[in-house]
């Protein structure tokens, strides 16, 4: 069974300074990741995915995520924080197969950028 | 913008009632999805429907219902309410169907329960 675990329930970085955002995840197929972002009273978007491709992944927002099957990690990094970052962060892994809408979500990790 | 429409934003009822939530999904994409987000569960899936089918089933209760149109919108209903249904319930929408598909989703509905 798929799961996914995200290390940090709240991460507080200054701004200008790195981010990085912690996921493991536990799948017995090779799986499909995804780094999505929650702003407050808002939806989720999507960050970027990992579908077996490239093992670095660069999505919106200057965000990254690298693949690391040796680990089982997918973190979410990016070079210098923005005050607009602040928002909830999910890194979901799908289920296997037609059932694409079988995500499973981490419990979410908090980004708090001081000035 | 994500192009997923979720009505109404914000909906205020008592136990033992019944709501409708309604979802038009991105153009073009024939899968939706409806999710609820809670405290203590986090984001949990609850159906999902591709062209008007239902593909995929979660965690939803036998007190909830959910159909896709023919124009692809979607309803999901939800009956008999109670406390524990207050929640953010998400539709996404994606082009296909796989797991590959980036879901795109709405802003929410949020219910609260008194």
């Amino acid at each position: 069974a798929q799961s996914v675990t995200q290390l940090d329930s709240h991460v507080s970085v200054s701004e200008g300074t790195p981010v990085l955002l912690r996921c493991n995840y536990s799948s017995s197929y090779s799986p499909s990741l995804f780094w999505y972002v929650q702003h407050p009273n808002k939806g989720l978007q999507l960050l970027l995915k990992y579908t077996s491709a490239a093992t670095l992944v660069k999505g919106i927002n200057g965000f990254e995520a690298e693949f690391k099957k040796s680990e089982t990690s997918f973190h979410l990094t990016k070079p210098s924080a923005h005050m607009s970052d602040a928002a909830e962060y999910f890194c979901v892994v799908s289920d296997k197969g037609n059932q694409g809408g079988k995500l499973i979500f981490g419990q979410g990790t908090e980004l708090s950028v001081k000035p | 913008d994500s192009g997923v429409t979720q009505t109404p934003k914000h909906l205020i009822t008592a136990t033992g009632q019944r709501v409708t939530l309604r979802c038009s999904p991105r153009s073009g994409d024939l899968s939706v999805y409806w999710y609820q987000q809670s405290l203590d569960q986090g984001l949990q899936f609850l159906i999902q429907y591709y062209n008007g089918e239902e593909r995929a089933k979660g965690n939803i209760l036998e007190r909830f219902s959910a159909q896709q149109f023919p124009d692809l919108h979607s309803e999901l209903n939800l009956s008999s309410l109670e406390l524990g249904d207050s929640a953010l319930y998400f539709c996404a929408s994606s082009e296909r169907t796989g797991r590959n598909s980036p879901l795109h989703f709405g802003n929410g509905t949020r219910l609260t329960v008194t």
